[in-house]
């Protein structure tokens, strides 16, 4: 499958900073990709959908000035936790979006995720 | 949002043995796909069942889907340590993915 890569796997910061995470579509130009946030023993919850060039579409209940997502080309999208706290220590993976053959679904592609612990 | 549910949440099986997990999802999907996540990394595709489809197969991977009762199953023969993940089901009905609770599987040496 497609190489999706996350940068960096784990970070731990204080409370009140921000943090950057990064996703990288290696293997082909994705004009979707996804956020998703897992906490442990828990299954994924997607956060947003990144669109290259527009606004991500945010799902209910996600805070959009906490979690900023860029997606400022077509192989990189960017999640930034703004003010983190502890509660937004979770695991958070990244997947970009192809097209199957047919157009009748899309095929995702994770990333390793990140490992953010606030402190 | 989360739709897909899985059982078990938890199987411990013997290597050799024959593991099934069952995903029971709420809503019309265009296809259902299962996933394996083995412990603080990343989703491995595995497989994708289209709507219109009622069986798959993928090496030691079967995959059933019953649209009249909203399920599917993974069925995963002849077990290896190797195996031993947790493995989720994600429902596909406007391009998104909602992800099941996941079954965590253990394959005893």
């Amino acid at each position: 499958g497609a190489v999706v890569s996350q940068h960096p796997s784990r970070v731990i910061c204080k409370s009140g900073t921000s943090v950057k995470i990064e996703c990288r579509s290696l293997d082909f130009q994705a004009t979707t990709m996804f956020w998703y946030r897992q906490f442990p023993k828990k299954s994924l919850m997607l956060m947003a959908t990144s669109n290259e060039g527009s606004k991500a579409t945010y799902e209910q209940g996600v805070e959009k000035d906490k979690f900023l997502i860029n997606h400022a080309s077509l192989t990189l999208s960017t999640l930034t936790v703004t003010s983190a706290h502890p509660e937004d220590s979770s695991f958070y993976i990244c997947s970009s979006s192809r097209a199957l053959a047919g157009g009748l679904a899309n095929e995702q592609f994770f990333g390793p995720g990140t490992r953010l612990t606030v402190l | 949002s989360q739709q897909g549910e899985e059982d078990p949440q938890a199987l411990s099986i013997q290597e050799g043995e024959n593991a099934t997990m069952n995903c029971s999802y709420k809503t019309s999907i265009n296809n259902l796909q299962w996933y394996r996540q083995n412990s603080g990394r990343g989703l491995v595709h595995l497989i994708l069942i289209r709507s219109n489809e009622r069986e798959k197969h993928s090496g030691r991977l079967r995959v059933t889907l019953d649209t009249s009762k909203k399920s599917s199953s993974l069925l995963i023969t002849a077990s290896r340590a190797a195996d031993t993940a947790s493995y989720f089901c994600a429902t596909d009905a406007d391009y998104k993915l909602s992800f099941g609770a996941g079954t965590t599987v253990t394959v005893r040496a």
